[in-house]
């Protein structure tokens, strides 16, 4: 099984409310980090946070892990309809891994 | 500009004929890596690269084959690709494994 699952497997809101992800994962890691990726394009990176942090900010989105849990969550503030995409989390495995593993994800529609 | 491409964008093939699907990026990444993409699977690791003349397999290397040559150049290799191969496949890069990845456009890739 996937060490990263998303929740909701997809969401859908009117624009301007706010759109919240969450990611469970199974084993420590070194940093979790949220991709955005438009339909069948490339993902994009948003926001990384090492396993140090508990709550990073960038634009609208804001990001809060909790090791204890081992989850983290997303938060999109004030959507638009660009946002909507399929955003991803992708764990970094604690000790000599040298992979990032990746959920399948989340999608977000936001309604005009 | 900082990129990763992948050629082509889009490949259909038959059961059986080799084919080669080319990465390059610009930033002189060390770290290279292969994902497969699947409905419902999230993006899965085919090959990573740690720097030249270094690769290993990731989660589903069977049927692909790698090469690092050069540092910025990282083809993926169907030596007779098969129908259970069709998927849209990234490439991509970093600085260091766990740390941000650089997503090309993808290949979408088609065998019949």
């Amino acid at each position: 099984s996937q060490q990263g699952e998303e929740d909701p497997q997809a969401l859908s809101i009117q624009e301007g409310e706010n759109a919240t992800m969450n990611c469970s994962y199974k084993t420590s890691i070194n940093n979790l980090q949220w991709y955005r990726q438009n339909s069948g394009r490339g993902l994009v990176h948003l926001i990384l946070i090492r396993s140090n942090e508990r709550e990073k900010h960038s634009g609208r989105l804001r990001v809060t892990l909790d090791t204890s849990k081992k989850s983290s969550s997303l938060l999109i503030t004030a959507s638009r309809a660009a946002d909507t995409a399929s955003y991803f989390c992708a764990t970094g495995l604690g000790g000599s891994a040298r992979q990032l593993t990746f959920g399948s994800g989340t999608q977000l529609t936001v309604l005009p | 500009e900082a990129q990763v491409t992948q050629n082509p964008r889009y490949l259909i093939t038959v059961t059986g004929k080799k084919l080669t699907v080319t990465c390059s990026q610009n930033m002189n990444h060390e770290y290279m890596s292969w994902y497969r993409q699947d409905p419902g699977l999230g993006l899965r690791q085919i090959y990573y690269s740690m720097n030249v003349e270094v690769t290993d397999k990731g989660d589903v290397p069977e049927g692909y084959k790698v090469s690092r040559k050069e540092k910025r150049n990282f083809p993926l290799i169907l030596e007779s690709p098969s129908p259970n191969q069709t998927s849209l496949y990234f490439c991509a890069s970093s600085r260091r494994p766990q740390e941000t990845q650089y997503f090309g456009p993808g290949t979408r890739l088609l065998v019949l």
